[in-house]
């Protein structure tokens, strides 16, 4: 079955409002990163954040392992970060993507 | 950030033909992943690389497929012969530790015919 679920899949936005991405996860985790993926395929790491609250600039991750879930909160939404954004988790050994949150901004 | 290098960019091969796909991983990390992704769909872990040893690989990672990183040089993927369906983006990324932050490279656009 699958491993990550990502929520919701797709996502439009008024370019200010913000978003809540969540990634749930099926099985024990030891680490987990968010990736925002270029329309072109490039993969850029957002955050490294296996438990707790990080937070970078408009962004902010919040992982909490017993909950089995993770969260991507973009504030001020701009047309610039329109793109596909991807959890990733980390059991024993293994390593599986989410589908993604495909987000698109729009003015 | 720390930057990896994948080389080439694009890749068109006849099938059943050999292609090594070349990683240039960030300068002192020691773990190395390679990852699939068919167009439109979800990036696949197929192997991770330590110590010159695959420490783990997923059922995508066929017998066809073999991995090396000769003196410290490229981290290589090679797959011989090539599919139809290995026709794919392929990832490859690096950490330092094993639970770690891992870097990727832009990827590599193969496209078997």
């Amino acid at each position: 079955g699958q491993q990550v679920q990502q929520s919701p899949a797709s996502l439009v936005l008024q370019e200010g409002e913000n978003a809540e991405l969540q990634c749930n996860f099926s099985t024990s985790l030891n680490s987990m990163q968010w990736f925002y993926q270029r329309p072109e395929g490039s993969l850029v790491s957002l955050f490294y954040n296996p438990s707790g609250t990080k937070q970078s600039g408009r962004l902010t991750s919040t992982t909490v392992i017993k909950e089995r879930r993770s969260s991507l909160h973009i504030s001020s939404s701009q047309i610039t970060d329109s793109g596909t954004y991807l959890c990733a988790m980390t059991g024993y050994q293994n390593f599986y993507f989410g589908k993604g949150t495909s987000l698109t901004v729009i003015p | 950030g720390p930057k990896v290098l994948q080389i080439p960019s694009h890749q068109i091969i006849d099938m059943g033909q050999m292609v090594t796909l070349n990683c240039d991983p960030v300068s002192n990390h020691l773990y190395f992943y390679w990852y699939k992704q068919i167009l439109g769909q979800q990036m696949e872990f197929l192997v991770n690389f330590y110590n010159g040893k695959v420490m783990e690989k997923s059922k995508l990672f066929k017998d066809q497929f073999s991995v090396e990183r000769p003196d410290g040089s490229y981290f290589t993927l090679k797959i011989q012969p090539t599919a139809l369906e290995d026709s794919a983006v392929y990832f490859c990324a690096s950490s330092l530790r094993q639970q770690d932050t891992q870097y990727f490279g832009p990827g590599t656009r193969l496209l078997v015919l």
